[in-house]
C-alpha cells in the first residue's frame, strides 16, 4: 500500500480482555516497529522486527505483550489481560531497511475500561 | 541511554512569524528525523537529517552531529503548522529504535 496502515483505528475493551492490533507496513519494507504513545508524551519503543524475527523486544513492558510478523510483512501486537494502564495510542512504523527513514501509521487508540 | 531534549516545550506564534525549534541529544547518532504530529495524531515525516542542512518549502533543518544538536526552522508560519513537533534519533552500534524527545507543542494563531 501507499503508507503504513493500522487497524482498528480505535479499540475499546474491558479490563482483563485480550486484544490484537494489526499493522500493514509499506510494501517492501523489511523493518517494522511498534511504539506506544501516552497523552502528552513522545512515542516510546516497544519492539522491532527485521523480516520475520523480533530483533529487539526490549521495550515490551511485560509478558502480557507479544508481537508477531510471521511472513515478514503484516504484524500483530497482542495484549493479554488488558489493564487500564495499557490505554494509549499504539503506533506502527516501517522502514526499507533498519536505520533508514521510518514512516508511521495513523495509530490505534486503545482504551481499557 | 541517550537523552533527547527539545526546546521550547510550548510555542505560540502569530500567523506569518518565523520560529526555530531545537533538539539536543546526549550521544552520537546515526539517524535523526523530525516529525509533525497533526491534531489527528498522525506523525508526518518532515526531514531525515543525520547531518547537514535540508530545505522543503517553508521548512528547513540543520543537524550538527559533532555538537549534538539539530534545528528546525519554520518560516512564515501558518495555522496548519499547529501541532507537536518531534525530534527522534537512533544511536549507532546496532540499536535500531528511534528515541523521541518530548516534543514542542506549537500553536499558530490567525
Amino acid at each position: 500500500g501507499a503508507g503504513v496502515s493500522q487497524t482498528p483505528s480505535n479499540k475499546v475493551t474491558e479490563k482483563g480482555k485480550y486484544v490484537e492490533l494489526r499493522c500493514d507496513p509499506i510494501s517492501g519494507h523489511t523493518a517494522l516497529y511498534w511504539y506506544r504513545q501516552s497523552l502528552g508524551q513522545g512515542p516510546e519503543f516497544l519492539i522491532y522486527f527485521q523480516g520475520t524475527g523480533a530483533a529487539d523486544d526490549s521495550g515490551l513492558p511485560n509478558d502480557r505483550f507479544f508481537a508477531v510478523r510471521p511472513e515478514g510483512s503484516v504484524s500483530t501486537l497482542k495484549i493479554q489481560r488488558t489493564e487500564r494502564g495499557d490505554s494509549a495510542v499504539y503506533l506502527c512504523a516501517s522502514s526499507l531497511f533498519a536505520n533508514t527513514e521510518a514512516f508511521f501509521g495513523q495509530g490505534t487508540r486503545l482504551t481499557v475500561v | 541511554g541517550i537523552q533527547v531534549e527539545q526546546s521550547p516545550p510550548d510555542l505560540i506564534l502569530q500567523e506569518g512569524a518565523n520560529s526555530t525549534l531545537r533538539c539536543n541529544f546526549s550521544d552520537s547518532v546515526n539517524n535523526l528525523q523530525w516529525f509533525h504530529q497533526n491534531p489527528w495524531g498522525q506523525l508526518i515525516n518532515l526531514f531525515y537529517i543525520p547531518s547537514g542542512t535540508k530545505q522543503n518549502g517553508r521548512l528547513s533543518a540543520t543537524t550538527v552531529a559533532t555538537e549534538r544538536y539539530s534545528l528546525l526552522y519554520i518560516s512564515s508560519s501558518q495555522t496548519t503548522d499547529s501541532g507537536v513537533y518531534f525530534c527522534a534519533v537512533i544511536r549507532p552500534g546496532g540499536y535500531n529504535k528511534l528515541i523521541f524527545g518530548a516534543g514542542t507543542r506549537l500553536a499558530v494563531h490567525p
